[in-house]
């Protein structure tokens, strides 16, 4: 009973370094996005995919590439990484709500990204 | 557009006071639905409460309290009786009228209760 898993948990890169944060669900949710989660701002959506083979852009989109790559996996790419981009990031799927007691998304347990 | 404001950025309290954390948010759909997450200090999002738009009936659950008024546009949180363990980051969440869909955050409230 996995829920949402992210790779890495923690990752410090040189600024101009790329990197990829995996996410996968066994919920066979329709639904996967990216939040990035800085001090102060909440949670913000990065990328979202609807569906498979769709994705969208979110809020704070730039500096990202997304692949929704299956059902299952949903990863994104920093190509260049920068200062800015240093947060916490989150992976979430879609649930649809039966109860009252259900959440939503289902979140990851995020991955934390430095970037010197 | 839809937008969640959590105008308390930190709140502290002693243990065992009352706390009212704020929520208000902006949308122009009929349909909707609000939340609230907590992140304790390890982390990951706990969801406690969701509200639908048309059923304004508040909630508690425990030592937690929930005031829901459209009048308002406002989703208040209250913890009864603080514990040290409560000391956390609480998001309020507005997601629109579909069951499904992105939710959009508020900037979270960072609670301490101190001992």
């Amino acid at each position: 009973n996995a829920g949402v898993t992210q790779t890495p948990k923690f990752q410090v890169l040189k600024t101009g370094q790329s990197m990829t944060l995996q996410c996968a669900q066994d919920m066979n949710h329709n639904s996967m996005y990216w939040y990035r989660q800085d001090p102060g701002m909440g949670l913000r959506l990065i990328y979202y995919s609807a569906s498979e083979g769709t994705t969208d852009k979110g809020e704070v989109p730039n500096g990202y590439n997304v692949s929704r790559l299956n059902k299952r996996e949903f990863s994104l790419r920093l190509e260049s990484a920068a200062p800015s981009q240093t947060s916490v990031y989150f992976c979430a799927s879609d649930a649809r709500i039966r109860l009252a007691r259900d959440s939503p998304l289902h979140f990851g347990n995020g991955t934390r990204l430095t970037v010197t | 557009a839809q937008k969640v404001t959590q105008a308390q950025t930190e709140i502290s309290v002693v243990e065992k006071e009352d706390v009212t954390l704020d929520c208000v948010y902006e949308t122009r759909d009929t349909t909707y639905y609000l939340f609230w997450y907590k992140q304790p200090p390890s982390g990951e999002l706990v969801f406690l409460i969701r509200r639908n738009s048309f059923d304004e009936q508040n909630e508690i659950s425990g030592r937690y309290s929930w005031n829901f008024q459209k009048s308002t546009s406002s989703f208040n949180f209250t913890i009864t009786a603080s514990q040290v363990v409560d000391s956390a980051v609480y998001f309020c969440a507005l997601r629109r009228g579909s069951t499904l869909g992105r939710l959009y955050f508020g900037r979270g409230t960072q609670l301490t209760v101190w001992p």
